[in-house]
């Protein structure tokens, strides 16, 4: 079945520890987005990727590092310069309209 | 600045008991207006795309409207398994990070 794969599910990170987020598609898909959701708020967008080799920061990029080597894959670093990293994280693709967005099952990180 | 704003932050019903959730937004130039549905834990679901005023879309027991200021999504006769959070997004260009998402309604239908 064609769709995205998040991983972990969970993470605990301590603080000053960098740590990557994997995301992976099989939908075919050129473009792939991170989002994060914190409890109150709507996602907002960390890095997008429309093709391989090349991506662009979102609202909150900050403390965030991603790469794009191959189409299906699209890592998230969180560094330990993010300074409020405890969050759900989401991973996305799309083809076409970027509002019509698959996602991932996110990755629930927490900073201890 | 865009905003998007959903109403109400939380709603309760009793199974079979219609009703719609609202999503107002204020744009300047709309692309796109999208819903999705995000259960406990998981990611969101995409569900409908609305592009201009007067645009209806079914889906089973949800149905999705909008007007130059906001959008419904209404649920008639809902079920328990309609319980879920349900997000509005706008699209205000081309790029992706044109894409301003609302804070979300909380849905629980009680059998």
């Amino acid at each position: 079945d064609g769709g995205i794969t998040q991983s972990p599910k969970y993470l605990f990170r301590k603080e000053g520890q960098n740590v990557t987020l994997s995301c992976e598609q099989n939908l075919n898909h050129d473009a792939m987005y991170w989002y994060r959701q914190d409890p109150g708020q709507g996602l907002r967008l960390i890095y997008y990727s429309q093709i391989v080799n090349d991506f662009q920061k979102g609202d909150i990029a900050e403390g965030y590092s991603v790469s794009r080597e191959k189409k299906e894959s699209f890592p998230l670093t969180v560094t330990s310069a993010q300074k409020n990293p405890t969050a759900f994280y989401l991973c996305a693709s799309s083809v076409g309209t970027v509002g019509e967005a698959f996602f991932g099952q996110g990755t629930r990180l927490t900073v201890v | 600045e865009d905003q998007v704003t959903q109403s109400p932050e939380a709603l309760r019903l009793q199974e079979g008991e219609s009703s719609s959730l609202n999503c107002s937004y204020t744009v300047s130039g709309l692309r796109g207006l999208f819903w999705y549905r995000q259960d406990p834990g998981k990611g969101p679901e995409f569900l409908f795309t609305l592009y201009s005023a007067g645009e209806e879309k079914e889906k089973e027991r949800l149905k999705a409207t909008i007007t130059k200021k906001e959008s419904f999504l209404h649920i008639t006769a809902p079920k328990p398994e309609d319980s879920a959070t349900y997000l509005c997004a706008v699209q205000v260009g081309w790029r992706a990070d044109g894409l301003t998402f609302g804070k979300g309604t909380h849905l629980i239908i009680q059998p």
